[in-house]
């Protein structure tokens, strides 16, 4: 089993729509990072939490830290919203990625 | 130039071949990373550096050698690379190497290993 299980794995929705994209970790963590990659490849850094929750414009993302469990939110959901979504955990040294959520934000 | 830039941006190479990646940041951080993603993998953390000094190696092969010469430069040195080693190379830097840094990505060097 994956100490970081991100889901969905792929995400499909109409523009506009509230999206929420899920990760839980098995570890003890310092911290939590999502992680937006887009299709050419470029990783931008959208949260990094480590309590409660964070909002960025139309990104919330929040962190359970007893249950073990983030999620990211994307209000009125747009295209170029269309990424895949990784979420990574810290525990001590080491830094352990999920395998991302790739979202698809149709017109 | 501003945050992290990487070069080249793509890069094909024969497995006799010596080349190096470049990473370089602008934003007066000590902790600089590499990272590999390969297709359909999640992504591995291969080298930290903190105030120039290598503090993680995540089991790479010594085909990979990284160098640090100042806290706003690293590179990755690449020789004898096998096909398997094609993937994209990130690059990411961040104000200390702790775990609670958030960490900015070079927009990668997508690396092809023939």
């Amino acid at each position: 089993k994956n100490e970081v299980e991100q889901s969905p794995q792929n995400l499909t929705a109409q523009e506009g729509e509230f999206i929420t994209i899920n990760c839980s970790y098995s570890v003890g963590i310092s911290a939590l990072h999502w992680l937006q990659q887009h299709p050419g490849g470029g990783i931008v850094s959208l949260f990094m939490l480590s309590s409660g929750k964070k909002k960025h414009g139309r990104l919330i993302a929040t962190i359970n830290i007893q249950e073990k469990h983030s999620s990211l939110h994307i209000t009125a959901s747009h295209p170029r919203d269309s990424a895949v979504y990784i979420c990574a955990v810290r525990p001590d040294d080491k830094i352990i990625f999920g395998k991302g959520t790739r979202l698809h934000i149709l017109p | 130039e501003t945050g992290v830039t990487q070069t080249p941006r793509h890069l094909v190479m024969g497995m006799t071949n010596k080349k190096s990646l470049k990473c370089e940041q602008h934003l007066g951080h000590n902790a600089m990373y590499w990272y590999k993603q390969s297709a359909k993998k999640p992504l591995e953390l291969m080298f930290v550096y903190n105030f120039k000094e290598q503090t993680e190696n995540n089991s790479v092969p010594s085909r990979f050698s990284p160098e640090c010469p100042n806290s706003s430069h690293l590179f990755l040195h690449l020789h004898t690379l096998q096909p398997e080693d094609s993937a994209l190379y990130l690059c990411a830097s961040s104000q200390d190497g702790g775990g609670t840094d958030t960490q900015y990505f070079g927009p990668g060097t997508r690396l092809t290993v023939l």
